[in-house]
């Protein structure tokens, strides 16, 4: 089964370091979605991209997040300078065309802590 | 403001024994709804997707329903591998954004 890929699984790093997570979409799709995840919060939307243009970032902090799709089988998301209340598990997601209709893939997700 | 409500927020049961989590949801003009599976240390799964009022889908011990207003996940004679936090999602009309719920996590004992 073809499968989204995210790196790393886990970071653990100092407040104020930068810090990149990598997703690697399902091959074909080109939706490409950011969550993170929280006890407190659940799944939240942070940002996501069709054939990797920017569609919405409204749910991102964007004094310090940033994400990009440098091409089609690669999308990071940026986080300069990272705080502790930015620990969270981060997904990435992918999907066909207009996601109302199609399914969203998630990967295994990138487990952050920001001591 | 578009909200998803699971309940209940976990559920205990032994092998065999069949029961329903819901997931009620407040949303102008439901695009989708959506149910999926999540495993401990990964991502979720997907399962359903619904589209109107009273169509059912059905995969292995999972049925799921929708009316107006809530989504119900039965399972039929659950066993221990269905132990997962089940999560359901919304899309609203000329919205691409999932809305989850906060999930119900399921045990089911041997």
């Amino acid at each position: 089964d073809a499968r989204v890929t995210q790196t790393p699984r886990h970071k653990v790093t100092e407040m104020g370091q930068e810090v990149t997570m990598r997703c690697q979409p399902i091959l074909g799709h080109n939706t490409v979605f950011w969550y993170r995840q929280t006890m407190m919060q659940g799944l939240e939307l942070l940002a996501y991209f069709r054939n990797r243009a920017p569609l919405d970032d409204s749910g991102m902090p964007k004094d310090r997040f940033s994400a990009e799709m440098p091409d089609a089988t690669l999308a990071t998301l940026k986080i300069q300078p990272s705080e502790p209340r930015d620990s969270a598990v981060y997904f990435c997601a992918s999907g066909l065309g207009d996601g109302g209709n199609q399914p969203q893939h998630f990967g295994d997700g990138t487990r952050l802590s920001i001591l | 403001e578009d909200q998803v409500t699971q309940s209940p927020e976990a559920l205990r049961l032994q092998e065999g024994e069949s029961s329903s989590l819901n997931c009620s949801y407040t949303v102008s003009g439901l695009r989708g709804l959506f149910w999926y599976r999540q495993d401990p240390g990964k991502g979720p799964e997907f399962l359903f997707t619904l589209y109107s009022a009273g169509e059912e889908k059905e995969k292995e011990r999972l049925k799921a329903t929708l009316t107006k207003k809530e989504s119900f996940l039965h399972i039929t004679a659950p066993k221990p591998e269905d132990s997962a936090t089940y999560l359901c999602a919304v899309i609203k009309g000329g919205s691409e954004k999932l809305v989850f719920g906060k999930g119900t996590k399921l045990t089911v004992n041997p």
